[in-house]
């Protein structure tokens, strides 16, 4: 099964907004309310930013919000800060049971 | 505090074998799924397997099928996956990871080991 598609790079001024867009199929972002979202710096582990689709986990900055339609889901950060730079991807729960990543996201604060 | 520690990375000959370890603390082992997530050298995320909390269900990605298998063990809190008929392709850092609970999520993450497959 191919990745989910993301756009490899975004970039934006602080104070702005950006989305990162998730491409799927309706077998996995289509089908299911099961998206999730990851923040990844360089040599670090990832770290949980968004979970069923736009839920935010404890600790996680209400700049980072989330949400779907149809096969396409949307990671949204508003007021861009400088420690935002950093990898992101998106993964979505699949008709066979398993998981599935985007391939990654490099957001560039200008 | 969660903590998930992997082991047992290195450099392994193609066609070999490699056994990671993961050793999970600070909740209860027993009541959440967890997942092997593994990513190459300077590319992306790839879901490699999940067990539930049982360890009754079992899911690999179609890349490892038939070569690798996933295991657990409540009493020592640990997660395993035995890696066989390694291939050059199969390297990168591999990470242990939690499901939220309930959840299609991984929530939390180990540091990863570095998994080399040269000759």
């Amino acid at each position: 099964q191919s990745a989910l598609t993301q756009p490899a790079s975004v970039s934006g001024s602080p104070g702005q907004s950006i989305t990162i867009s998730c491409t799927g199929t309706s077998s996995d972002v289509g089908g299911y309310n099961y998206v999730s979202w990851y923040q990844q710096y360089p040599g670090k582990a990832p770290k949980l930013m968004i979970y069923d689709v736009s839920n935010r986990p404890s600790g996680v900055s209400n700049r980072f919000s989330g949400s779907k339609s149809g096969n396409t889901a949307s990671l949204t950060i508003s007021g861009l800060q400088a420690e935002d730079e950093a990898d992101y991807y998106c993964s979505s729960y699949t008709s066979s049971s398993t998981r599935i990543f985007g391939g990654g996201t490099k957001l560039t604060v200008l | 505090e969660v903590q998930l520690v992997e082991s047992g990375g290195g450099l392994v000959q193609p066609g070999g074998s490699l056994r990671l370890s993961c050793a999970a603390s600070g909740f209860t082992f027993s009541s959440y799924s967890m997942n092997w997530v593994r990513q190459a050298p300077g590319k992306g995320l790839e879901w490699v397997s999940y067990i539930s909390s049982s360890g009754r269900t079992i899911y690999y990605a179609d890349s490892v099928k038939g070569r690798f298998t996933i295991s657990r063990d409540s009493a020592k809190n640990s997660l395993y996956l035995q890696m066989n008929s390694l291939r050059a392709e199969d390297t990168a850092v591999y990470y242990c990871a939690r499901d939220g609970l309930g959840g299609w999520y991984i929530d939390y993450w180990g540091q990863g080991t570095l998994v080399t497959v040269s000759s």
